[in-house]
């Protein structure tokens, strides 16, 4: 599985859109980059997810380097109840599903 | 269409019980995996189940266990409860290869 890494926390004011980078260079060619955010106290919640293309569903979109090297998750218009960590997965499809999260960065929207 | 379904929500038990969590997948939902979140190790993979049969174990001793029965359904057991077991314990479902889906977890605290 690969090591991910993100930055501890970040600040973004509300109404703008909110940048989230993650590291994953020793990401192998068939693992896919997943995006989930846990909200205090709630169970984790699937944002995104993508193999080699950029992804955009109704929650944010997903921007993945052509080396596969990092992404970076954006919320184009982050409100109050996006506040939350946010983490970065590596994942192969195939096999045992084992998620090993990282400690994700702590995302602060401001009024 | 149902999410996955962790009971009981809360429960706190005396150190030397033992405890049995429940989780009922999404439905079509065959591999179901559990997770602990403690302040201290974040959030940590426990097992993994496909077909009433597990796949895939983390590193926590003998005294965590878990089933999955043919209808998927599975339970996670805690005996000898030490005050260090005190977490949110998450259930996770998917079809297999695709997005893990998690629950709303149940919070267990060891006096």
């Amino acid at each position: 599985d690969a090591k991910t890494t993100q930055p501890t926390s970040m600040d973004c004011a509300e109404g703008r859109a909110a940048n989230l980078p993650c590291n994953h260079s020793t990401i192998s060619g068939n693992e896919y980059v997943y995006w989930y955010r846990q909200i205090h106290s709630q169970g984790p919640q699937y944002i995104i997810h993508g193999l080699k293309n950029n992804e955009t569903n109704e929650m944010a979109s997903l921007i993945i380097t052509e080396d596969r090297k990092s992404s970076t998750l954006i919320l184009p218009h982050a409100t109050l109840r996006d506040t939350a960590v946010y983490y970065c997965i590596g994942l192969q499809r195939q096999g045992a599903q084992k998620l090993v999260f990282g400690q994700g960065t702590r995302l602060t929207i401001n009024p | 269409k149902a999410g996955v379904t962790q009971t009981p929500r809360y429960l706190i038990k005396t150190r030397g019980q033992q405890v049995t969590l429940s989780c009922s997948p999404i439905s079509g939902h065959r591999s179901v995996s559990w997770y602990q979140q403690t302040p201290g190790q974040g959030l940590q993979f426990l097992f993994e189940y496909f077909s009433e049969t597990q796949r895939n174990k983390g590193n926590f001793p003998g005294r965590f266990s878990g089933r999955q029965f043919s209808n998927s359904r599975s339970e996670m057991n805690v005996s000898t409860l030490e005050l260090g077991d005190s977490a949110l314990y998450l259930c996770a479902s998917s079809l297999y290869g695709n997005t893990i889906y998690f629950g709303e977890g149940s919070w267990l605290t060891v006096v």
